[in-house]
């Protein structure tokens, strides 16, 4: 199947500070992608659509100034978590659109603010 | 508003006891019904999208199912290796909507 590439796997950071989380499709390219967060035994949230070349798309309540997101080129999304403060501690998952129904999921980031 | 329900929220499973999960679902023009596996720690593995009532997809000793309302995956004289969280989601009018899970512990 498709493989979707998420980097770094964990990172930790001091509060105040931004960090950035890669979505790479490695082996298609992937005009839509998007970026969801999950609490622990909570589903997946999507955060926003990521449209390679366009503004992404973000769901209500998502701040998009804390939530940067850039899709660049056709196998690159990345999200950027700007002044990061303990309560944006969660796992993030990106997922790359391969035909209309079907999405490949990363592996996700672990983000633990200090 | 598009809601996905899943049921038992955890199950766990003597090996070779088969079971069922059951996936609930409100949404506006259904376009898919998918179903993921998550292990700990990870993103969501694709397992199956289905598209219209009646329609069955098998993979393994993985089978579903899906009706107008519901889904259900049935898991057929499970492994310990079939531990994991396994999700629903459903795609219409909205992006993808998730449910919250059913973790499933297969005991050997």
């Amino acid at each position: 199947g498709a493989v979707v590439s998420q980097h770094p796997s964990w990172v930790i950071c001091k509060s105040g500070t931004s960090v950035k989380i890669e979505c790479r499709s490695l082996d298609f390219q992937a005009t839509t992608m998007f970026w969801y967060r999950q609490f622990p035994k909570q589903s997946l949230m999507l955060m926003a659509t990521s449209n390679e070349g366009s503004k992404a798309t973000y769901e209500q309540g998502v701040e998009k100034d804390k939530f940067l997101i850039n899709h660049a080129s056709l196998t690159l999304s990345t999200l950027t978590v700007t002044s990061a403060h303990p309560e944006d501690s969660s796992f993030y998952i990106c997922s790359a659109r391969v035909s209309e129904n079907i999405q490949y999921f990363g592996a996700g980031t672990r983000l633990s603010v200090l | 508003e598009d809601q996905v329900t899943q049921s038992p929220e955890a199950l766990r499973l003597q090996e070779g006891e088969s079971s069922s999960l059951n996936c609930s679902y409100t949404v506006s023009g259904l376009r898919g019904l998918f179903w993921y596996r998550q292990d700990p720690g990870k993103g969501p593995e694709f397992l199956f999208t289905l598209y219209s009532a009646g329609e069955e997809k098998e993979k393994e000793r993985l089978k579903a199912t899906l009706t107008k309302k519901e889904s259900f995956l049935h898991i057929t004289a499970p492994k310990p290796e079939d531990s994991a969280t396994y999700l629903c989601a459903a795609s219409g009018n909205t992006p993808l909507v998730f449910g919250k899970g059913t973790r499933l512990s297969v005991i050997a």
